[in-house]
């Protein structure tokens, strides 16, 4: 079974700064793709980020990027010019074209990121 | 327009009641899920459906059943409800049954039982 771990509860960040979140997973397949989902207090779910395993360019989207390191099955997320509004929890999400994780989003514990003015 | 909208967004209820959650989207996405958020934030999947038809059905108790009149809803009703179900529930969508493309996640509905 796929399993993705984010051994970051916590972090924190000044306002402009910019953050690493950690993320690793856990596949044998070799066809997946690799999220980054935000979750203000609000509640809402929000898509920050996709990766396509089989690109080797790391996704980018404005001030969010991530180092998708496929041999380490490492996927972080760059969060440049932090602001206030990025205070959120932060979710690593794995899913598979096949296999056993076919239509399954499966998801890290979360990191609680706080922008701090 | 709410492309994915969950109703109620809050629901207390008592112990031993029937309740159910409904969900929409207008994306025209073919695939529709049901995820639980626990106490501790971790989600996890219970259901998928594509178009209408059930896909993935994780273990989860046999008191918990989708239903999927099209393939733009999908709602959860929930028999005997029992303190361990207090959670947020996600309803989301994703354009194929892969769901490669990521989710689109409604609002949530925050179930407290009592």
């Amino acid at each position: 079974a796929q399993t993705v771990t984010q051994s970051q509860p916590e972090m924190s960040v000044q306002e402009a700064e910019t953050v690493t979140l950690s993320c690793t997973y856990d596949t044998s397949e070799n066809n997946y793709y690799l999220f980054w989902y935000k979750q203000p207090p609000s509640r809402q779910m929000i898509l920050v980020i996709r990766q396509e395993a089989y690109k080797q360019q790391n996704a980018t989207e404005n001030r969010f990027s991530v180092n998708f390191q496929k041999a380490a099955k490492s996927f972080s997320l760059k969060i440049s010019d932090s602001q206030l509004g990025d205070t959120a929890m932060y979710f690593c999400a794995f899913t598979s074209a096949g296999g056993t994780s076919y239509g399954k989003l499966t998801f890290g514990q979360g990191t609680i990121l706080t922008v701090h003015p | 327009d709410t492309a994915v909208s969950q109703t109620p967004k809050y629901l207390v209820t008592q112990m031993g009641n029937d309740k159910s959650i409904k969900c929409e989207q207008n994306l025209g996405h073919d695939t529709m899920y049901w995820y639980k958020q626990d106490s501790k934030k971790f989600l996890k999947i219970m259901f998928s459906y594509n178009n209408k038809e059930l896909i993935i059905n994780e273990t989860v108790p046999n008191r918990f059943s989708p239903k999927s009149p099209d393939k733009a809803h999908l709602n959860l009703h929930i028999n005997s409800l029992e303190l361990g179900d207090s959670a947020v529930y996600f309803c989301a969508s994703s354009q194929t049954g892969t769901g490669t493309y990521g989710y689109t996640f409604g609002s949530g509905t925050r179930l407290t039982v009592v």
